[in-house]
């Protein structure tokens, strides 16, 4: 089916490990989005892609590395989990043009224990 | 930088009367501007959006918003609430300048009682 979709829905990982989230969509968006979601903050963006090879922070980039070697895909690398990551992550995507908006996967809930 | 200010992080409205939720932002032009809703456990949906022209826009669900320049706000409103339109709501701006990156609100929780 179309759309975008995140992997795995629920992670549950140790302090300093490494872990991945992974981000796919099929509408060949320009633009995919990653943003933390926590209570009292909303959602808040920590990287951003415009396109293929093309990334760059957002607000909150500390601790996470991405990368976009193709289109479809945009993980989101957490290279040494501390509890401050556990959050909601969300993936969105959207075309080029400004005034469009952005369609969001249904997250992954991360836990750091 | 831009900034979105949602007043109340949760409201409370019975059946049938009207939902007001409220949105001011903060930007040095006009952004683009847009309501999602969240639904629990799952990713946010457009509402409705405002990029040029008409003021008022009308959503899904029976949702619309005004958005007023003088004002800097762009409340979200329903005449009359039902059961399923409990959830979170988060009102969103993006620079018209490119870059389609959304600034997000806090969030407001929306109860609906009988």
């Amino acid at each position: 089916d179309a759309g975008i979709t995140q992997s795995p829905r629920y992670k549950i990982t140790e302090t300093g490990r490494q872990v991945t989230l992974m981000c796919h969509q099929t509408w060949s968006h320009s633009y995919m989005f990653w943003y933390r979601q926590d209570l009292g903050h909303g959602l808040r963006l920590i990287y951003y892609s415009a396109a293929a090879d093309i990334t760059d922070k957002g607000e909150v980039p500390d601790g996470y590395v991405v990368s976009r070697s193709k289109t479809e895909n945009f993980p989101l690398t957490l290279e040494s989990a501390t509890r401050s990551q556990t959050s909601v992550y969300f993936c969105a995507s959207g075309r080029q043009e400004t005034n469009t908006e952005a369609f969001f996967g249904q997250g992954t809930r991360l836990t750091v224990v | 930088a831009q900034s979105v200010t949602q007043l109340g992080s949760h409201v409370s409205v019975s059946e049938g009367a009207l939902v007001l939720l409220r949105c001011n932002y903060s930007s040095s032009v006009p952004p683009y501007l847009f309501w999602y809703v969240q639904y629990p456990n799952q990713g946010l949906q457009l509402l409705l959006k405002y990029t040029t022209g008409a003021t008022l826009v009308k959503g899904i669900n029976g949702f619309e918003a005004e958005f007023k320049k003088s004002e800097t706000s762009f409340h979200l409103t329903k005449p009359s609430a039902h059961m399923s339109d409990a959830a979170e709501y988060f009102c969103a701006v993006s620079p018209t300048g490119g870059g389609n990156k959304l600034t997000f609100g806090t969030g407001t929780q929306l109860k609906v009682e009988l």
